[in-house]
């Protein structure tokens, strides 16, 4: 299994909601990201889980709050969130010779 | 001035031309470069990775990292209609920490 799957693909959350977003590797990596990107434009770091640990937080507003319940899975739980957070995001994994990328959850904020 | 520098595009080639990408850094620590293909709505899909200087070669693609300049090129040979897509640099100061991404080129093959 070299994948990194994201679920669900496609999320419509109004601003008062609370939602996951669920991301899954089996690969053995260490290592797990938390990405969002905007239209024509490259992925911007949220946060970098190693060893299950929360190792980098690139300053993200605290209604976004990551989980790493195992080696396997990274949630990213949404809350109270702003139209201006309507954007594509991405789970990745890596042992440290290249990152893995996940399909991606395209959250639209209502 | 960004880290990383890529040129936007768009790039548009004849099929079964050469494309040719590169990136331009200016922090002498990163040590791990990689070029990711991504298509519309998509993720970005690994396409090189290369550690320190010199050149990679997989298949259609050469990945060639010049750290004396701070350069990075990918070449794609015999180019295709579906090598249509952005094509980002990446690059790390060590394995597993944090990309840092240029801005993306888009790339159009013409048929």
């Amino acid at each position: 299994d070299t994948e990194v799957t994201q679920t669900p693909k496609h999320l419509v959350m109004g601003m008062t909601n609370k939602k996951s977003l669920k991301c899954e590797q089996h690969m053995g990596h260490r290592a797990m990201y938390w990405y969002k990107q905007k239209a024509k434009k490259p992925p911007e770091l949220m946060f970098v889980y190693s060893y299950e640990k929360l190792s980098i937080n690139e300053s993200v507003p605290s209604r976004f709050s990551p989980e790493c319940p195992n080696s396997s899975l990274l949630n990213l739980h949404l809350h109270a969130l702003q139209p201006e957070d309507s954007a594509l995001y991405l789970c990745a994994s890596s042992r440290g010779d290249g990152y893995t990328f996940g399909s991606g959850t395209r959250l639209t904020v209502v | 001035q960004k880290e990383v520098e890529q040129d936007p595009g768009p790039l548009s080639v004849p099929e079964g031309a050469i494309v040719s990408l590169n990136c331009t850094y200016s922090n002498s620590a990163f040590q791990y470069f990689m070029w990711y293909r991504q298509y519309s709505r998509k993720g970005p899909e690994l396409l090189m990775y290369t550690y320190s200087s010199g050149n990679k070669e997989d298949g259609r693609f050469t990945a060639q990292v010049d750290k004396s300049s701070k350069y990075i090129s990918l070449f794609i040979r015999d180019s295709q209609p579906s090598d249509s897509a952005t094509y980002l640099c990446a690059m790390s100061g060590a394995a597993g920490n944090k990309l840092t991404f240029g801005g993306g080129t888009r790339v159009l093959v013409k048929p």
